[in-house]
């Protein structure tokens, strides 16, 4: 069984510009959420979406968004990037249903903002 | 408002110890406790989960124990190995509501000496 995936593996942005990451989950995992890493913040919660729904979201600025779609992969948007969002972006995978389920990662998108 | 520390931030130990890694919550109400490794600049990989239920999970050389009443989690590493070289995470997954969000600790930074 493939793991998660996530696409691209490193970007490279100027301040002010926007940027699509994306998330392929395991199949049959309908349930996947992102986190960001940074040195100084450790890993923090963005949002999770489930059977395209959101169904949580962590202290972020608007500028962060997510979408999920009917096959589970998911995307999210940072617009007006700016340098303190360089980090790596993980994203979660599971089955979503029930409440005790494992949790398996992607190997993250490097973004840095220059 | 859950809060994760891990100690200690960093171990050095020589190749063939047995050690243990620290993890504490503030909060009980948790559905379960999750273990990860993190090679530098990769995505997390999942090495144990134990449900709130439950006092332990081992796999191979991994132990891990769960005092939901205390706090406190630990990872038990036998025979430690220099492959075993990477920053350990543990993050718990909160009671109430359904949502996969995590709350993880600083990690701990283990080197193991050949």
């Amino acid at each position: 069984k493939a793991g998660v995936t996530q696409t691209p593996r490193y970007l490279i942005k100027t301040r002010g510009q926007q940027v699509t990451l994306s998330c392929s989950p395991i199949s049959g995992h309908r349930s996947v959420s992102w986190y960001q890493q940074t040195p100084g913040q450790g890993l923090q919660f963005l949002f999770e979406y489930f059977s395209e729904t959101q169904r949580n979201k962590g202290n972020f600025p608007g500028r962060f968004s997510g979408r999920q779609f009917s096959n589970s992969r998911s995307e999210m948007n940072v617009s007006t990037l700016e340098l303190g969002d360089s980090a790596l972006y993980l994203c979660a995978s599971s089955h979503g249903a029930d409440r005790y389920n494992e949790q398996f990662f992607g190997p993250g998108t490097r973004l840095t903002v220059l | 408002k859950q809060e994760v520390t891990q100690i200690p931030a960093a171990l050095s130990v020589p190749e063939g110890e047995n050690l243990v890694l620290n993890c504490s919550f503030t909060d009980s109400a948790i559905y379960n406790l999750q273990w990860f490794r993190q090679d530098p600049g990769k995505g997390l990989t999942s090495l144990l989960l134990i449900q709130s239920s439950q006092r332990e999970q081992t796999s191979g050389r991994l132990n891990a124990s769960l005092d939901k009443s205390s706090g406190r989690s630990t990872l038990y590493i036998a025979a430690s190995q220099p492959g075993d070289s990477a920053t350990y995470l543990c993050a718990v997954r909160r009671d109430g509501g359904a949502t996969n969000k995590l709350i993880f600790g600083t990690g701990t930074l283990l080197a193991v000496q050949p």
